[in-house]
């Protein structure tokens, strides 16, 4: 079975300053990464993905990702923080490579402070 | 990618009433999701429906209460039936195709 969980509900930082969020998983199999990421009043969309290969992994919007399976971990990073990234961020793993039933975490709620 | 569509986008509805939910996707995929997400928490899947066969719904989740259809390869509904105050959510339907699962815009009920 998979789990995630994402350290810190709540996360705030300085327009320009570095975001990191945090993403822990815990999975019988390899596993398939996703971070999304949900406006208020939207959807979500996807931010980045890890499936195989490299383990550095770059989405939109300036945000990346590193898959560190000895840590279990795919925390999320963007150096520099912009005022359009206040939103809340779900980390999510699935056991197969066709992104079939996703099991996704608590969420962290990213403001921006100017 | 894929672009779903949703109908309503939001609903206020009375206890006791049943509500359909209509997901639409600009291309044809074999596998689509319902998610329900309550207010302040994450998503949690509600069931896989499949063209042509049974949902397959998730721990927790009755198709007594949760009815879904999938007539087509482009189209899904999902129904909230008897509803009460604790059905009140954000009813996300999703798609996989190429590795990913893409998500519509959401419906946003409210049962009073």
């Amino acid at each position: 079975a998979q789990s995630v969980t994402q350290l810190g509900s709540h996360v705030s930082v300085s327009e320009g300053a570095l975001v990191l969020l945090r993403c822990n998983y815990s999975s019988s199999v390899p596993p398939y990464l996703f971070w999304y990421v949900q406006y208020p009043n939207q959807g979500l969309q996807l931010l980045l993905k890890y499936t195989t290969g490299a383990t550095l992994v770059k989405g939109i919007n300036g945000f990346e990702a590193e898959f560190k399976k000895s840590e279990t971990s795919f925390h999320l990073t963007k150096p520099s923080a912009h005022m359009s990234d206040a939103a809340e961020y779900f980390c999510a793993v699935s056991a197969s490579q066709g992104a079939q039933k996703l099991v996704f975490g608590q969420g962290t709620r990213l403001t921006i402070n100017p | 990618s894929a672009v779903i569509s949703q109908k309503p986008s939001r609903d206020i509805c009375q206890r006791g009433t049943s509500l359909t939910i209509q997901c639409q996707v600009d291309s044809q995929v074999t596998m689509m999701f319902w998610y329900r997400q309550q207010p302040g928490q994450s998503l949690t899947l509600i069931a896989t429906a499949n063209q042509g066969s049974e949902a397959t719904y998730e721990s927790g989740f009755v198709i007594d209460k949760f009815p879904i259809s999938r007539p087509n390869l482009t189209f899904s509904t999902l129904t909230v039936s008897n509803m009460s105050p604790e059905d009140s959510s954000i009813y996300l339907c999703s798609v996989a195709t190429s590795g990913t699962q893409y998500f519509g815009p959401g419906t946003r009920l409210l049962v009073l």
